[in-house]
């Protein structure tokens, strides 16, 4: 089983600034690395895929990069709507893996 | 508009069954893997099982592996899950999820709450 580790597990940051979040497998997942936000009692949400193409509808101040086993989820200008848990997930190898997730708080 | 609506949830003593459903629209249901994720009350997420679009491949996670089977009618455009002796780390919030291509989850159900206790 691939493990996902996300670190910080929580991410103090004012809103304007560039958060940073990290993602790293236990082993090479290519780029098969998505990214989800996920709200107080909200299903998640898709933002990226591949590591690095935003899905749908995400503003660009989202963005994903990354291969193999080290990746990064940055927030370029935090938005008071932005402040929620991120998690990432491989879906190159089964069973599919979710990391622990990342907080953003305020 | 793509929705997915889970249903079945509710509390169930140990070593219980439960069948939860998951009705979707506004998207052609045989072509997509679907999915079950579910959340422990505060924690992570956890896949759970996968089905391909005609439903004759599966995959579970080795937690409910031999206790859960995922199904799918698409003649109904739904999604099921029977889950059998269920225990108390079963608790959490199931999600139904569509895959689209690469088991890339980009729609979620509101989800349905288990609770396994006596």
């Amino acid at each position: 089983e691939i493990v996902m580790t996300q670190s910080p597990a929580t991410l103090s940051v004012s809103p304007g600034e560039r958060a940073t979040l990290s993602c790293r497998a236990s082993q090479s997942v290519s780029s098969n690395l998505a990214w989800y936000q996920q709200k107080p009692g909200q299903a998640p949400r898709l933002l990226i895929f591949g590591a690095s193409t935003r899905a749908t509808g995400i503003p660009a101040r989202f963005s994903g990069g990354g291969s193999g086993t080290e990746f990064t989820l940055t927030i370029s200008s935090l938005q008071s709507e932005d402040f929620a848990v991120y998690y990432c997930q491989q879906y190159n190898n089964w069973p599919l893996t979710f990391g622990g997730g990342t907080k953003v708080e305020i | 508009e793509v929705q997915l609506l889970e249903s079945g949830g509710g509390l169930v003593q140990p070593g219980g069954s439960l069948r939860l459903s998951c009705a979707a629209s506004g998207f052609t249901f045989s072509t997509y893997a679907m999915n079950w994720v579910r959340q422990a009350p505060g924690k992570g997420l956890e896949w759970v099982s996968s089905i391909g679009g005609g439903g004759s491949t599966t995959y579970y996670a080795d937690s409910v592996k031999g206790r859960f089977t995922i199904s799918r009618d698409n003649s109904k455009n739904t999604l099921y899950v029977q889950m059998n002796s269920l225990r108390a780390e079963d608790t959490a919030v199931y999600y139904c999820a569509k895959a689209r291509d690469g088991y890339i989850y980009d729609y979620w159900g509101q989800g349905t709450l288990v609770t396994v206790s006596s």
